[in-house]
């Protein structure tokens, strides 16, 4: 029973390209999150979706940032014109049922962007 | 905000020691979960305790709550070198917001 998936591992990007992640949920899991890790901080939200609808975006930058997961395929999240500061580990997560509350979210490895 | 934080930040042990890490947060929680994250590496859930629960175990885990003062322990028996690691705190929010907030996290490090 695979567990969340994630790829790429580790993304190289210069300032202005984009950057594409992708996030496969675990079997049967509906709900997925992304999550962004700065160098030596706590994981901070970005963004909650379902499949062909995004559920809450609260915690993604007004600019740049997208995210999608639809009927088929694995969730993406898309910087676009990358700047230093975007480099970081983002994880996607997913659980079976909505929210945190009662319920266990899983996290994929991560994924590290390195923007030089 | 209702970020958590660890204390301490850094915890450095002998192995078979024993390790506890605390945990604050600010507002009101339905759950509380642990996670460990190894250099690099992704999160690994340890554990999730309920705001009506009061102690949890798994293993050489012991997890704590105290709803009153909005706090949290992990406890790690008998350590072993492999439990060197990042250990985070998780809530959710009583709201009903659909994300967890994390705190920075406390790393420990077993000495073998």
């Amino acid at each position: 029973n695979a567990g969340v998936m994630q790829n790429p591992r580790h993304l190289v990007r210069r300032r202005g390209q984009e950057a594409r992640l992708r996030c496969s949920p675990m079997k049967g899991h509906s709900h997925v999150y992304w999550y962004r890790q700065l160098p030596e901080e706590g994981l901070k939200f970005m963004v909650y979706l379902q499949k062909e609808n995004i559920i809450d975006e609260s915690g993604m930058p007004k600019e740049r940032f997208s995210a999608e997961f639809p009927k088929e395929g694995p969730s993406i999240l898309r910087i676009q014109q990358v700047v230093r500061g975007d480099s970081a580990a983002y994880f996607c997560a997913s659980s079976l049922q909505q929210g945190p509350a009662g319920n266990t979210i899983y996290f994929g490895e991560g994924s590290w962007l390195t923007v030089v | 905000s209702q970020q958590g934080e660890e204390d301490p930040q850094a915890l450095s042990i002998q192995e078979g020691e024993n390790a506890t890490m605390n945990c604050s947060y600010k507002t009101s929680i339905n759950n509380l979960q642990w996670y460990r994250q190894n250099s690099g590496r992704g999160l690994v859930h340890l554990i999730l305790i309920r705001s009506n629960e009061r102690e949890k175990h798994s293993g050489r885990l012991r997890v704590t709550l105290d709803t009153s003062k909005k706090s949290s322990s992990l406890l790690i028996t008998a350590s072993r070198a492999a439990d060197t690691a990042s250990y985070f705190c998780a809530t959710d929010a009583l709201s009903g917001a659909n994300n967890l907030f994390f705190g920075t996290g406390t790393r420990l490090t077993v000495i073998p």
